[in-house]
Protein backbone atom coordinates (compact mmCIF):
# COMPACT_ATOMS: atom_id res chain seq x y z
CA UNK A 1 0.00 0.00 0.00
CA UNK A 2 2.98 2.34 0.50
CA UNK A 3 2.76 4.14 -2.60
CA UNK A 4 6.04 3.72 -4.84
CA UNK A 5 8.57 7.08 -6.03
CA UNK A 6 10.91 7.23 -8.78
CA UNK A 7 14.08 7.95 -9.45
CA UNK A 8 15.09 6.61 -6.26
CA UNK A 9 17.83 9.47 -6.46
CA UNK A 10 18.73 12.03 -8.90
CA UNK A 11 21.95 14.38 -9.31
CA UNK A 12 21.54 17.61 -10.61
CA UNK A 13 23.50 20.09 -12.04
CA UNK A 14 22.64 23.87 -10.91
CA UNK A 15 19.94 24.88 -13.14
CA UNK A 16 18.72 22.20 -14.49
CA UNK A 17 15.36 20.45 -14.33
CA UNK A 18 13.78 16.99 -12.94
CA UNK A 19 10.95 15.21 -12.46
CA UNK A 20 10.16 12.93 -8.95
CA UNK A 21 7.20 10.47 -9.41
CA UNK A 22 4.74 9.12 -7.03
CA UNK A 23 2.46 6.00 -7.89
CA UNK A 24 -0.05 4.07 -6.13
CA UNK A 25 -2.36 1.47 -6.80
CA UNK A 26 -5.58 2.87 -4.52
CA UNK A 27 -7.79 5.64 -5.30
CA UNK A 28 -6.47 8.56 -3.79
CA UNK A 29 -8.37 11.75 -1.89
CA UNK A 30 -5.02 14.03 -1.97
CA UNK A 31 -1.33 13.39 -2.10
CA UNK A 32 1.29 15.79 -0.18
CA UNK A 33 4.60 16.32 -1.13
CA UNK A 34 7.47 16.83 1.61
CA UNK A 35 11.58 17.73 1.50
CA UNK A 36 13.60 16.56 4.13
CA UNK A 37 17.51 17.87 4.98
CA UNK A 38 19.66 15.55 6.09
CA UNK A 39 18.76 15.06 10.00
CA UNK A 40 15.90 17.95 10.21
CA UNK A 41 12.34 17.08 10.16
CA UNK A 42 10.12 17.24 6.60
CA UNK A 43 9.14 20.37 5.39
CA UNK A 44 5.64 20.91 3.60
CA UNK A 45 5.85 21.69 -0.04
CA UNK A 46 2.83 20.59 -1.94
CA UNK A 47 -1.01 19.26 -1.51
CA UNK A 48 -2.85 18.14 -4.61
CA UNK A 49 -6.13 17.42 -4.06
CA UNK A 50 -8.33 14.82 -6.03
CA UNK A 51 -10.40 17.29 -8.43
CA UNK A 52 -7.61 19.62 -9.45
CA UNK A 53 -7.70 21.69 -6.23
CA UNK A 54 -3.66 22.46 -5.01
CA UNK A 55 -1.83 24.76 -2.27
CA UNK A 56 1.50 25.03 -2.07
CA UNK A 57 4.99 27.33 -2.36
CA UNK A 58 4.77 29.10 -5.29
CA UNK A 59 8.36 28.04 -6.79
CA UNK A 60 7.36 24.33 -6.46
CA UNK A 61 4.58 22.57 -9.35
CA UNK A 62 3.27 19.11 -9.24
CA UNK A 63 0.51 17.66 -11.21
CA UNK A 64 -2.01 14.99 -9.75
CA UNK A 65 -3.35 12.47 -12.78
CA UNK A 66 -6.48 10.87 -10.96
CA UNK A 67 -7.03 8.10 -13.82
CA UNK A 68 -3.42 6.61 -13.44
CA UNK A 69 -3.07 7.83 -9.65
CA UNK A 70 -0.25 9.20 -9.78
CA UNK A 71 1.50 12.60 -8.79
CA UNK A 72 4.88 14.10 -10.50
CA UNK A 73 6.86 16.94 -8.76
CA UNK A 74 8.95 19.15 -11.15
CA UNK A 75 11.86 20.68 -9.86
CA UNK A 76 12.71 23.57 -12.08
CA UNK A 77 15.68 25.18 -13.02
CA UNK A 78 17.09 23.74 -9.73
CA UNK A 79 19.16 26.05 -6.93
CA UNK A 80 21.57 24.39 -4.60
CA UNK A 81 19.24 24.72 -1.77
CA UNK A 82 16.83 22.30 -3.47
CA UNK A 83 18.95 19.23 -2.43
CA UNK A 84 17.48 16.80 0.27
CA UNK A 85 14.84 13.91 0.14
CA UNK A 86 11.86 14.11 -1.07
CA UNK A 87 8.65 12.07 0.18
CA UNK A 88 5.28 11.61 -1.03
CA UNK A 89 2.27 10.95 1.29
CA UNK A 90 -0.91 9.58 0.23
CA UNK A 91 -4.19 9.80 1.41
CA UNK A 92 -6.99 8.12 0.85
CA UNK A 93 -10.82 9.47 2.40
CA UNK A 94 -11.79 6.36 3.69
CA UNK A 95 -8.73 6.36 6.22
CA UNK A 96 -9.51 9.71 7.46
CA UNK A 97 -6.38 12.23 7.32
CA UNK A 98 -4.05 9.17 7.67
CA UNK A 99 -0.61 9.55 5.19
CA UNK A 100 0.92 6.75 3.96
CA UNK A 101 4.57 7.94 2.73
CA UNK A 102 7.06 6.83 -0.32
CA UNK A 103 9.64 5.76 0.17
CA UNK A 104 11.59 9.25 -0.75
CA UNK A 105 13.76 9.81 -3.82
CA UNK A 106 17.15 11.64 -2.68
CA UNK A 107 17.93 14.57 -5.17
CA UNK A 108 21.70 16.37 -5.13
CA UNK A 109 21.76 19.54 -6.69
CA UNK A 110 25.90 20.00 -7.48
CA UNK A 111 27.22 23.69 -8.43
CA UNK B 1 5.44 31.85 16.74
CA UNK B 2 3.67 29.08 16.81
CA UNK B 3 4.75 25.83 16.10
CA UNK B 4 5.44 22.01 16.98
CA UNK B 5 8.07 20.83 19.73
CA UNK B 6 9.59 17.66 20.49
CA UNK B 7 11.85 16.97 24.01
CA UNK B 8 14.27 15.77 23.98
CA UNK B 9 16.19 15.65 20.96
CA UNK B 10 18.29 13.05 21.97
CA UNK B 11 17.76 10.09 24.15
CA UNK B 12 19.24 7.36 25.24
CA UNK B 13 17.41 4.00 26.88
CA UNK B 14 18.65 0.96 28.46
CA UNK B 15 16.69 -2.14 27.30
CA UNK B 16 13.96 -3.14 29.27
CA UNK B 17 12.96 0.94 30.03
CA UNK B 18 9.76 2.72 29.11
CA UNK B 19 10.85 6.02 27.46
CA UNK B 20 8.54 8.80 27.21
CA UNK B 21 8.79 11.39 23.55
CA UNK B 22 7.04 14.65 24.19
CA UNK B 23 5.06 16.26 21.62
CA UNK B 24 3.18 19.93 21.92
CA UNK B 25 2.14 22.23 19.48
CA UNK B 26 0.57 25.84 19.78
CA UNK B 27 -0.97 25.60 16.20
CA UNK B 28 -4.89 24.99 17.45
CA UNK B 29 -4.52 22.10 15.15
CA UNK B 30 -6.89 19.29 15.79
CA UNK B 31 -5.16 16.49 14.77
CA UNK B 32 -1.65 15.44 15.54
CA UNK B 33 0.99 12.24 14.79
CA UNK B 34 3.46 10.29 15.36
CA UNK B 35 6.12 8.74 12.71
CA UNK B 36 9.22 6.63 12.96
CA UNK B 37 12.14 6.74 10.45
CA UNK B 38 14.71 4.48 10.02
CA UNK B 39 18.39 5.52 8.64
CA UNK B 40 17.57 5.85 4.69
CA UNK B 41 13.65 5.20 5.21
CA UNK B 42 10.50 7.02 4.59
CA UNK B 43 8.24 8.15 7.13
CA UNK B 44 5.84 5.01 9.24
CA UNK B 45 3.10 5.66 10.89
CA UNK B 46 2.74 5.10 14.20
CA UNK B 47 -0.50 6.75 15.95
CA UNK B 48 -2.49 9.28 15.27
CA UNK B 49 -5.22 11.01 16.73
CA UNK B 50 -7.98 13.69 15.23
CA UNK B 51 -9.31 14.70 18.26
CA UNK B 52 -8.68 15.01 21.85
CA UNK B 53 -9.33 12.01 23.90
CA UNK B 54 -9.22 9.93 20.86
CA UNK B 55 -6.42 8.29 18.60
CA UNK B 56 -6.06 5.59 16.01
CA UNK B 57 -3.45 2.89 15.44
CA UNK B 58 -0.95 3.50 12.90
CA UNK B 59 0.79 0.83 10.63
CA UNK B 60 3.82 0.18 13.56
CA UNK B 61 1.63 0.60 16.68
CA UNK B 62 3.01 -3.00 18.28
CA UNK B 63 5.21 -1.50 21.37
CA UNK B 64 4.07 2.24 21.07
CA UNK B 65 1.25 4.08 23.41
CA UNK B 66 0.03 7.48 23.64
CA UNK B 67 -2.40 9.37 24.65
CA UNK B 68 -4.62 12.39 23.91
CA UNK B 69 -5.96 14.56 27.22
CA UNK B 70 -5.04 17.94 25.60
CA UNK B 71 -5.39 18.99 22.51
CA UNK B 72 -1.98 20.70 22.37
CA UNK B 73 -0.20 17.50 23.33
CA UNK B 74 0.07 14.08 22.20
CA UNK B 75 2.83 11.97 24.20
CA UNK B 76 4.28 8.89 22.83
CA UNK B 77 5.39 5.90 24.81
CA UNK B 78 7.87 3.45 23.58
CA UNK B 79 7.42 0.56 25.77
CA UNK B 80 10.12 -2.66 26.50
CA UNK B 81 7.89 -4.60 23.88
CA UNK B 82 9.06 -2.23 21.06
CA UNK B 83 12.32 -4.92 20.02
CA UNK B 84 14.18 -2.19 17.97
CA UNK B 85 13.43 0.97 19.13
CA UNK B 86 16.25 3.15 17.99
CA UNK B 87 15.06 5.11 15.68
CA UNK B 88 13.96 9.11 14.74
CA UNK B 89 10.19 10.07 16.13
CA UNK B 90 9.10 12.57 14.37
CA UNK B 91 6.02 14.40 15.79
CA UNK B 92 3.70 16.15 13.03
CA UNK B 93 -0.03 17.58 13.45
CA UNK B 94 -2.44 19.22 11.40
CA UNK B 95 -5.59 21.55 11.10
CA UNK B 96 -8.20 18.29 10.79
CA UNK B 97 -9.74 17.23 7.94
CA UNK B 98 -13.20 18.58 9.24
CA UNK B 99 -11.85 22.33 9.47
CA UNK B 100 -9.56 22.22 6.06
CA UNK B 101 -9.63 19.99 2.76
CA UNK B 102 -6.04 21.09 2.82
CA UNK B 103 -4.59 18.79 5.46
CA UNK B 104 -0.90 19.15 5.51
CA UNK B 105 0.87 18.39 8.29
CA UNK B 106 3.74 20.07 10.06
CA UNK B 107 6.67 18.51 11.55
CA UNK B 108 8.23 18.92 14.90
CA UNK B 109 12.01 18.76 14.87
CA UNK B 110 12.09 15.04 16.11
CA UNK B 111 13.62 13.52 18.63
CA UNK B 112 16.54 10.94 18.14
CA UNK B 113 16.46 7.31 20.31
CA UNK B 114 19.06 5.02 21.25
CA UNK B 115 18.71 1.67 23.38
CA UNK B 116 21.99 1.37 24.66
Amino acid sequence: QQPVQSPQAVILREGEDAVINCSSSKALYSVHWYRQKHGEAPVFLMILLKGGEQKGHEKISASFNEKKQQSSLYLTASQLSYSGTYFCGTEKRAAGNKLTFGGGTRVLVKP
Amino acid sequence: DGGITQSPKYLFRKEGQNVTLSCEQNLNHDAMYWYRQDPGQGLRLIYYSQIVNDFQKGDIAEGYSVSREKKESFPLTVTSAQKNPTAFYLCASSIGPKRSSYNEQFFGPGTRLTVL
